[in-house]
């Protein structure tokens, strides 16, 4: 069985940097597989930020203009996801999830993270 | 980028009545090469992450109730719950993966007990 568990800071500062670590369990990333970052701001919809191949060939959704770095560590069984110059428009649950053919068949539990001075 | 737009936003229905929700993309999202459409639908409930109820447009993901399916092709899709039962109340989602690795969901549709 699958299972992906975000974790990291629950408040960060404006301009600062977010990042976040999904630690998998039930699958090794090196086998394959896309592995993606969602988000969702409190009462808002869904948006896809970026996937990642255990390769390390990644993806990004354009609206978020480069701030986005996702990565893998093949050794802990873990992606990570960096977000440069925050603002509250950052706030949201971040979610990891593994896309199997395209649909999102796994996901995290969700980890909010507020951006507030 | 393939915008997918839900209608109606908000929706309630009776308890045992059928429930339906539209999804429509701004391109096609049917591979010609596998006739496959490559649109999944997502039930949401509050303080929890979504999860995949229809894959390929009308393929239901196991263990999820026959009472949901997905039906449409190309640009236009439909989610139908057959009888609604007091669990059902959730958000719903369509999403594309036409674009595969880079995906786009529906704004979403609320779905309530009338």
């Amino acid at each position: 069985q699958v299972q992906l568990q975000e974790s990291g800071p629950g408040l960060v500062k404006p301009s600062e940097t977010l990042s976040l670590t999904c630690t998998v369990s039930g699958y090794s990333i090196s086998s394959g597989y896309y592995w993606g970052w969602v988000r969702q701001p409190p009462g808002k919809v869904l948006e896809w930020i970026g996937s990642i191949f255990h390769n390390g060939i990644t993806y990004y959704n354009p609206s978020l203009r480069s701030r986005a770095i996702i990565s893998v560590d093949t050794s802990k069984n873990q992606l990570s996801l960096n977000l440069i110059s925050v603002t509250a428009a950052d706030t949201a649950v971040y979610y990891c999830a593994r896309p199997d053919g395209g649909s999102f068949q796994y996901w995290g539990q969700g980890t909010l993270v507020t951006v507030s001075a | 980028d393939i915008v997918m737009t839900q209608s109606p936003d908000s929706l309630a229905v009776s308890l045992g009545e059928r429930a339906t929700i539209n999804c429509k993309s701004s391109q096609s999202v049917l591979y010609n090469s596998n006739k496959k459409n490559y649109l999944a639908w997502y039930q949401q409930k509050p303080g929890q992450p979504p999860k995949l109820l229809i894959y390929w447009a009308s393929t239901r993901e196991s263990g999820v109730p026959d009472r949901f399916s997905g039906s449409g092709s190309g640009t236009d899709f439909t989610l139908t719950i057959s009888s609604l039962q007091a669990e059902d109340v959730a958000v719903y989602y369509c999403q594309q993966y036409y674009s595969t690795p880079m995906y786009t969901f529906g704004q979403g549709t609320k779905l309530e007990i009338k």
